[in-house]
C-alpha cells in the first residue's frame, strides 16, 4: 500500500485556477485510477489509464484533466471548468491484465478558498 | 447505467455484537465484488472479496456472502471490535465497465461505529 504517493496532503484553489494533483506509484502497475470521494457519495471514477499514453474517461470526468506519459506517474488537473471541486481525492493502481486488488494513495483533500 | 446500493448508511452496534451491510448490484454479469474498510483520515484498504463461481468466503471474523439470483451481497463482521469502526464500501465489477480492465463501480459506503 505505501507504493503508491499521493500529494500534497492538502490543496487549495483559488477561483478560476488550475491546480494539478500528483500520484506516483511504485509498484509496476499498469492500471492506474482517480476517484473523487464525497461525503456520503462513495467513490466515483474521474479518470482511468490502462497502459502508459492511454487514458479513459470515467464517470465524472468533466472538469478534470490527466496524462500519462510515464508508467509511475497519473496527474490530474482540476481546472477552472469545475465548479465544485472540494473533495477528497483518492488515486488508486492495479496491476494490468484481470488483476483485482486496487491499491489506494492517502488521499489529496482539495478545497476552494 | 450500472448502479451498487449499499444499506445502511450508518450503523451502531456494542463490541462483541455482529453487524452485517449488505450490498444490491444491476449487472447481472458482474463477476467480482470486494469489500474495502476506510479508516477516518486513511486510504481505503481491501478486507475481502468474493467472485461470482462462490457463494461464501470467510476470514476469521469477517465473511462475505453472494446471491446471484438476487443480485445482493452482504458483509458480516461477528465479535465486533472497536477498531472495527470505520466506513465500509462494497464494489460490484459488471461484465462491460472500463475495457479490459474491469473496472468497480461503489456503493456509497456504511459508517461502522463500535461501542466500548
Amino acid at each position: 500500500d505505501g507504493g503508491i504517493t499521493q500529494s500534497p496532503k492538502y490543496l487549495f484553489r483559488k477561483e478560476g485556477q488550475n491546480v494539478t494533483l500528483s500520484c506516483e506509484q511504485n509498484l509496476n502497475h499498469d492500471a492506474m485510477y482517480w476517484y473523487r470521494q464525497d461525503p456520503g457519495q462513495g467513490l466515483r471514477l474521474i479518470y482511468y489509464s490502462q497502459i502508459v499514453n492511454d487514458f479513459q474517461k470515467g464517470d465524472i470526468a468533466e472538469g478534470y484533466s490527466v496524462s500519462r506519459e510515464k508508467k509511475e506517474s497519473f496527474p490530474l488537473t482540476v481546472t477552472s471548468a469545475q465548479k465544485n471541486p472540494t473533495a477528497f481525492y483518492l488515486c488508486a493502481s492495479k496491476p494490468g491484465g484481470y488483476g483485482e486488488k486496487l491499491f489506494f494513495g492517502s488521499g489529496t483533500q482539495l478545497s476552494v478558498l | 447505467g450500472e448502479n451498487v446500493e449499499q444499506h445502511p448508511s450508518t450503523l451502531s452496534v456494542q463490541e462483541g455484537d455482529s453487524a452485517v451491510i449488505k450490498c444490491t448490484y444491476s449487472d447481472s454479469a458482474s463477476n467480482y465484488f470486494p469489500w474495502y474498510k476506510q479508516e477516518l483520515g486513511k486510504r481505503p484498504q481491501l478486507i475481502i472479496d468474493i467472485r461470482s463461481n462462490v457463494g461464501e468466503k470467510k476470514d476469521q471474523r469477517i465473511a462475505v456472502t453472494l446471491n446471484k439470483t438476487a443480485k445482493h451481497f452482504s458483509l458480516h463482521i461477528t465479535e465486533t471490535q472497536p477498531e472495527d469502526s470505520a466506513v465500509y464500501f462494497c464494489a460490484a465489477r459488471p461484465m462491460n465497465y472500463g475495457g479490459s480492465q474491469g473496472n468497480l463501480i461503489f456503493g456509497k459506503g456504511t459508517k461502522l461505529s463500535v461501542k466500548p
